[in-house]
């Protein structure tokens, strides 16, 4: 598609419950990027890929935490045991190449409401 | 001491004003820097960007001022516009990662 696709857009779950959150890179970008946003806040980096490898996941904040891009291009992330704290706006981002320079495209990101 | 802009968390402006968003930075090794516009309910989207060999760079409508001596960034917009209403983000860069600024909600009156 013509830019980067996340799923749900909305997504409500009771405490404890694990979730599941997708994001559809634009095609052909090498990387993807993670964001957690809380209300009022910038974005907060979490994981970074390069194809399928996870080069970097110094942000998540938990082991809870987890995400995944198998084949290169979609991404999952999941949180198990989801607590209050986790409620944020999650942003997906994709670039054609590792570095910043090369331009990142936001998603509109999945609103995550733990009740 | 030079003088640098405030931060403002919210900045209300007239439409056909010209507006100034200012933002402090952390890392002395970052070596890009970028403008995000965010309207409710969408991610982030790319305005304009300076690298650290730069000073100043023009866009449409739109200027970033760089300071790199004491760490700040600023955005001016030219004949604000409805449009415009939004909050704007600062992000600076060292390799492949982003690290955003305290965000700065503007509001055009009419």
């Amino acid at each position: 598609g013509a830019g980067v696709s996340q799923s749900p857009r909305y997504k409500v779950a009771k405490r404890g419950q694990d979730v599941a959150l997708r994001c559809d890179p634009i095609s052909g970008h090498v990387s993807l990027f993670w964001y957690q946003q809380a209300l009022g806040q910038g974005p907060e980096f979490l994981t970074y890929f390069q194809n399928e490898a996870q080069l970097d996941k110094s942000g998540l904040p938990s082991d809870r935490f987890f995400a995944e891009r198998p084949e290169g291009s979609v991404s999952t992330l999941k949180i198990q045991r989801t607590q209050q704290e986790d409620s944020a706006v999650y942003l997906c981002a994709s670039s054609p190449l590792g570095q910043a320079s090369y331009g990142y495209t936001f998603g509109s990101g999945t609103r995550l409401t733990v009740v | 001491g030079e003088s640098v802009g405030l931060h403002l968390p919210t900045l209300s402006v007239q439409e056909g004003d010209n507006s100034i968003i200012n933002c402090a930075y952390s890392n002395s090794a970052s070596d890009y820097f970028i403008w995000y516009k965010q309207e409710s309910g969408k991610g982030p989207q790319f305005i304009i960007d300076i690298r650290s060999n730069m000073d100043k760079r023009q866009g449409q409508r739109v200027t970033v001022l760089l300071n790199k001596t004491v760490k700040h960034l600023s955005l001016q917009i030219a004949a604000t516009q409805p449009g415009d209403s939004a909050v704007y983000f600062c992000a600076e860069s060292y390799d492949y990662k982003l690290s955003f600024g305290a965000g700065t909600t503007v509001t055009v009156r009419a």
